[in-house]
This record gives structure tokens, sequence and C-alpha cells, in this order.
């Protein structure tokens, strides 16, 4: 079946713009993942979405970002005023439970300029 | 907080020989440990994982030993190929409060010369 996807692949912004990135987890995954990965870094978790239960926001860098999940099934990420160190690929993955393996999507480049 | 350490951060062998990958988490509560292969510009790829009440899994090449007493897991690759050249990340499932998340390491780049 269909993987998880991200839209758009790429974006480019210019600093103090909002973006919003999206996120379709595999049907049926009730969990989803947000993670930033910087240039050569690792992958930093972000936001946590499971089933009807109240996400958890603890990995959100500032209060720039934001996070939802509509229906259960898509997520977008919006990150308001964005700043040159925001710039890294932004990756979703979901699971079939919170306890099971992610699988992520291609992610989406932003760069800030 | 929760902290995964990978090493080495980058390691070169010749083609045919082993490669092995090292990690070490810190919540003891930790129960789940994937790798992950991630080639340039591409998504990270699940390997092989394994789960806290198994000491070891192989999968062909691929193997995962899992201590649980010293926190320390590691990725052997045996035989390595050119197409093994990529980075790959382990990852240890930390739940607090009921939150399934993954602590990364920080990532191998693992270079097979041919």
């Amino acid at each position: 079946g269909a993987g998880v996807s991200q839209s758009p692949s790429n974006k480019v912004t210019e600093k103090g713009k909002d973006v919003e990135l999206r996120c379709d987890p595999i049907s049926g995954h009730t969990a989803l993942y947000w993670y930033r990965q910087s240039l050569g870094q690792g992958l930093e978790f972000l936001i946590y979405f499971q089933g009807n239960s109240a996400p958890d926001k603890s990995g959100l860098p500032s209060d720039r970002f934001s996070a939802e999940r509509t229906g259960g099934s898509v997520s977008t990420l919006t990150i308001q005023r964005t700043q040159q160190e925001d710039s890294a690929v932004y990756l979703c993955a979901s699971s079939y439970g919170g306890t099971d393996t992610q699988y992520f999507g291609p992610g989406t480049r932003l760069t800030v300029l | 907080g929760e902290n995964v350490e990978q090493h080495p951060s980058t390691l070169s062998v010749q083609e045919g020989d082993s490669a092995v990958i090292k990690c070490t988490y810190s919540d003891s509560a930790s129960n789940y440990f994937p790798w992950y292969k991630q080639e340039l510009g591409k998504r990270p790829q699940l390997i092989i994982d394994i789960r806290s009440n198994v000491g070891e899994k192989k999968d062909q090449r691929i193997a995962v030993t899992l201590n649980k007493t010293a926190k320390h897991f590691s990725l052997h690759i045996t035989e390595t190929q050119p197409e093994d050249s990529a980075v790959y990340f382990c990852a240890a499932s930390s739940s607090p409060r009921g939150t399934y998340k993954y602590i990364f390491g920080t990532g191998t780049r693992l270079k097979v010369l041919a």
C-alpha cells in the first residue's frame, strides 16, 4: 500500500514568513510523529499524536511551532515567523500503534532565506 | 532527559569486511530499539529492530545485539557491500507519559570501499 507522504518536498521561504508542512500517514496508522533533521545531524523529536489523546508537544523548540491532526489522519506542522535556524528537513512518521515500528515519509526540505 | 549516544560518527571499511556500530541509551525503561538506514536525500528506512526481551536478532548479513544491563546495543553488518554505504541511525523507544517517541543517536556514516 501507499507509504507516508509529505508535501511540499521542498519549500523556500523568506525569514519572517509562515509555512505549513503536510503529512499524510499510512492509512489505519493511529500514531503520527514529526521530527526535524538539520544538515548532517540526527533526528530531533518534535511532536506526537496518538488517536484522540492530547498530543505530546514536548519537543517543539518554540511557540512559533505548532501542529494539528485533523480527523485522526492528515497532520499539518506550522512554523510562524520563520528564522534561518528553522532550515532543516522535517520528517513525518506514522505507526499502527504507539509501540509499533515507525515508517517515515520522504520529508520536506525547508530553506529559510 | 533521555539520551542515545552513537559511535563511531564515521566508519570506513573494505568491501567484504564487517562493520559494527554501537549505541548506548540512558532511559532504563526503553524497550524497543530500531535501526534505520538513510541514503543521501532519502527517507530513513528500517533495517532491523530488537525488543528488550531478546538479546540478539539476525537478518541475513545484519544482526543486532542488546545488553540491557549495560544499556547498550550494537548493529553488525557482515560481508559489507558498496550499497551498504549510508548513514545509520540507532534509536531507543522512550515512553514517558505514554508517548512512544524515538530518541535517535546522531548517526554513523558508513563508507564501504570497493
